[in-house]
């Protein structure tokens, strides 16, 4: 079955250290998303990519990166964690316009 | 902008009461509407979508929804509440750009 995977699930590090959180979606979506996900703030989006080589800034992209060099992988690099990045990081793939499928998810903690 | 809007952060019924949770947006255009739930320490799963076919919509764990073009409203319900159902629940309605734009999500609290 089709399945969309994060790495790790939980992650603890210290500010300043550069992170990077790993999702792999084996639905061959072309539209691949990150959120995040904090109490009171709902999801919100982080960046987001069309397609092999293509990446768009979300609505919360500041001090966060991705790259994607093929179909499968979205990884997002913080640069220099902070501490108002710990929350729960959440991948998602989808086709065209239909349904999000997402990942189970990554408990960040920034100490 | 498009835009929704859930009624209630929390909503609290008895165990074999009617569940309602309402979604009403805001969109120029017919949308695509979908409702997930998301139990603890999980991601989120689809329940049900609305893509311009039926207006009723049946989705899984015996919970659907109604699209009223009029009211600009897609509430979910089910009409029976189990102790399973107990997660937070959010609705989602299609941008053009294939973006999912969220409401704030509402919680359900089943009570014995």
């Amino acid at each position: 079955d089709a399945e969309i995977t994060q790495s790790p699930r939980h992650k603890i590090t210290e500010t300043g250290r550069q992170v990077t959180l790993a999702c792999h979606q084996t639905w061959n979506h072309n539209n691949m998303f990150w959120y995040r996900q904090d109490l009171g703030h709902g999801l919100r989006l982080i960046h987001y990519s069309y397609g092999v080589q293509d990446t768009n800034k979300g609505e919360v992209s500041d001090g966060y990166s991705v790259s994607r060099s093929n179909t499968e992988d979205l990884p997002l690099t913080l640069e220099s964690a902070a501490s108002s990045q710990t929350s729960v990081y959440f991948c998602a793939s989808s086709e065209g316009a239909s349904e999000q499928y997402f990942g189970p998810g990554t408990r960040l903690t920034v100490t | 902008a498009q835009s929704v809007t859930q009624l209630g952060s929390h909503v609290s019924v008895s165990e074999g009461a009617l569940v309602l949770l309402r979604c009403n947006y805001s969109s120029s255009v017919p949308p695509y509407l979908f409702w997930y739930v998301q139990y603890p320490n999980q991601g989120l799963q689809l329940l049900l979508k609305y893509t311009s076919a039926a207006t009723l919509v049946k989705g899984i764990n015996g919970f659907e929804a109604e699209f009223k073009k009029s009211e600009t409203s897609f509430h979910l319900t089910k009409p029976s509440a189990h102790m399973s159902d107990a997660a937070e629940y959010f609705c989602a309605v299609s941008h053009s750009n294939y973006q999912l734009i969220w409401g704030a999500g509402t919680k359900l609290i089943i009570k014995p």
